[in-house]
C-alpha cells in the first residue's frame, strides 16, 4: 500500500457520461497530480494542485475538471466520455511543489476507466 | 518543453543476468532531477531510482544503478542479477526542479525476464 488511495479502482461508463474519480494524498502531502496513461503507453499530465489550488496544468480536455478540498482530498471529473478516454488514471502525491522536493511522486493504484 | 524518449520498445534478458535500459532527454534546464518507475503487470507505479542533475556520482540501489550522462544527456538503467519479479514497464522520468513539479515520461520499455 503506497498510502494513496484511488477509487474506484475499475470503472464502466457509456459513452456521453459523466464520471467522477476521487483520491486521497498520502498522510503529509499537500501535493496532488493526475496522469493519464492510454493503452501501453506513458504516463501524461493532467493537472497539478497544491493544498488546494491549481499549481500547474497539463494537457488536460476541456471536458475534464479536478478540484482540490479542504482535506486534501482530490476529484477529476470527466463528462461528455468518449471512446478515446479509456484509460488509466493516475493519482500521485508528494510533500511539496516545485523546488522543495528532490523526490519522485508516490503514486496511487489508479482507476481504470473504460468507456463504451 | 522537456522530451524523454525511450529507444527500445521491449527488452529480454536471461534471469541472473544483467541489462541496460537506455533513456535520452531534452531540456534547456540546468537543475533538474531524473527517475526511473517500474510498472508491473498489477500496473502499480513504482519508483526504483532517482538522480539529481547536480551530483555527478551515478546513483544506485542495490541491483539497480544508472549511467548518468549530462552533456549527452542520457538517463540508463543497469539492473545486475535480473530476477523474474523485474519482469515490468520501465519508464524514465524528468522533472526540473523549479517548474511545478510536473513529471514527464518517456514511452515506456517492456522488459521480460526469462527463467
Amino acid at each position: 500500500d503506497s498510502g494513496v488511495t484511488q477509487t474506484p479502482k475499475h470503472l464502466i461508463t457509456a459513452t456521453g457520461q459523466r464520471v467522477t474519480l476521487r483520491c486521497s494524498p498520502r498522510s503529509g502531502d499537500l501535493s496532488v497530480y493526475w496522469y493519464q496513461q492510454s493503452l501501453d503507453q506513458g504516463l501524461q499530465f493532467l493537472i497539478q494542485y497544491y493544498n488546494g489550488e491549481e499549481r500547474a496544468k497539463g494537457n488536460i480536455l476541456e471536458r475534464f475538471s479536478a478540484q482540490q478540498f479542504p482535506d486534501l482530498h482530490s476529484e477529476l471529473n470527466l463528462s461528455s466520455l468518449e471512446l478515446g478516454d479509456s484509460a488509466l488514471y493516475f493519482c500521485a502525491s508528494s510533500v511539496a511543489t516545485a523546488g522543495q522536493s528532490p523526490y519522485g511522486y508516490t503514486f496511487g493504484s489508479g482507476t481504470r476507466l473504460t468507456v463504451v | 518543453a522537456q522530451t524523454v524518449t525511450q529507444s527500445q520498445p521491449e527488452m529480454s534478458v536471461q534471469e541472473a543476468e544483467t541489462v541496460t535500459l537506455s533513456c535520452t532527454y531534452d531540456t534547456s534546464e540546468s537543475n533538474y532531477y531524473l527517475f526511473w518507475y517500474k510498472q508491473p503487470p498489477s500496473r502499480q507505479m513504482i519508483l526504483v531510482i532517482r538522480q539529481e542533475a547536480y551530483k555527478q556520482q551515478n546513483a544506485t540501489e542495490n541491483r539497480f544503478s544508472v549511467n548518468f550522462q549530462k552533456a549527452a544527456k542520457s538517463f540508463s538503467l543497469k539492473i545486475s542479477d535480473s530476477q523474474l519479479g523485474d519482469t515490468a514497464m520501465y519508464f524514465c522520468a524528468f522533472r526540473a526542479s523549479d517548474a511545478g513539479n510536473m513529471l514527464t515520461f518517456g514511452g515506456g520499455t517492456r522488459l521480460m525476464v526469462k527463467p
